[in-house]
């Protein structure tokens, strides 16, 4: 069985600072991929970084990376220079055998000025 | 482009009364599914088609049924609506179904109270 467990909550950051948001993924197939997705008061659902189970290294989409640690099964998501607009919940998913993404509980996040 | 498109916003329903949830996409995406989003529990699978005609379970497909009769529509229905699917529910949908790269393109959410 698939299973991703995010054991924060919640979490503060001052503006301008970097925070890392924690992801466990547990799964028996060696294929899969994990995926992070923001969504903000407004209750849209953003895609924000993915990273393959064979891919060399970390994945980087702008102020978003990805700190993969296929060993520990952690797919942990960075974000650098915090601003305002990235207060939201953030999702951490995967996706393997059998087509469906599954989520974690999520991790309020709340950017201080 | 639309993507996802979602209908109704917001719902309130009575105990025992049926509804359908609308879901559309027009990127021609093969896969299409439907979650439901409760706090504390994240986004959870209720039941998905990996194409035309075909569909199948999810974690919690107690009390939905879906049909998948177009490529275009997936359609969520409540049988007998039941306060503990009060809970904002997401179609989404990706253009392969077996790829384990293929993010979800997700609509813009229901949120249905049942009183």
């Amino acid at each position: 069985a698939q299973k991703i467990t995010q054991t924060q909550p919640g979490m503060f950051v001052q503006e301008k600072e970097a925070v890392t948001l924690d992801c466990t993924y547990d799964t028996s197939d060696p294929s899969y991929g994990l995926f992070w997705y923001k969504q903000p008061s407004s209750g849209e659902m953003i895609f924000l970084i993915y990273q393959g189970s064979y891919d060399q290294q970390n994945a980087t989409e702008g102020r978003y990376s990805l700190n993969f640690q296929k060993a520990r099964k952690s797919a942990n998501l960075v974000i650098s220079a915090s601003q305002l607009g990235d207060s939201a919940m953030y999702f951490c998913a995967m996706r393997a055998y059998g087509n469906k993404l599954v989520f974690g509980a999520g991790t309020i996040l709340r950017v201080k000025s | 482009n639309a993507g996802v498109t979602q209908t109704p916003k917001f719902q309130v329903l009575k105990t025992g009364q049926s509804m359908t949830l609308q879901c559309a996409q027009d990127m021609n995406h093969e896969y299409m599914s439907w979650y439901r989003q409760d706090p504390g529990m994240g986004l959870r699978l209720i039941h998905y088609s990996v194409g035309a005609g075909i569909t199948d379970q999810g974690e919690v497909p107690n009390g939905y049924n879906v049909s998948r009769s177009t490529t275009e529509d997936f359609p969520l229905r409540l049988l007998s609506a039941a306060p503990s699917q009060t809970s904002v529910y997401f179609c989404a949908s990706s253009r392969t179904p077996a790829g384990t790269n293929e993010k979800l393109f997700f609509g813009s959410g229901t949120q249905l109270s049942v009183l």
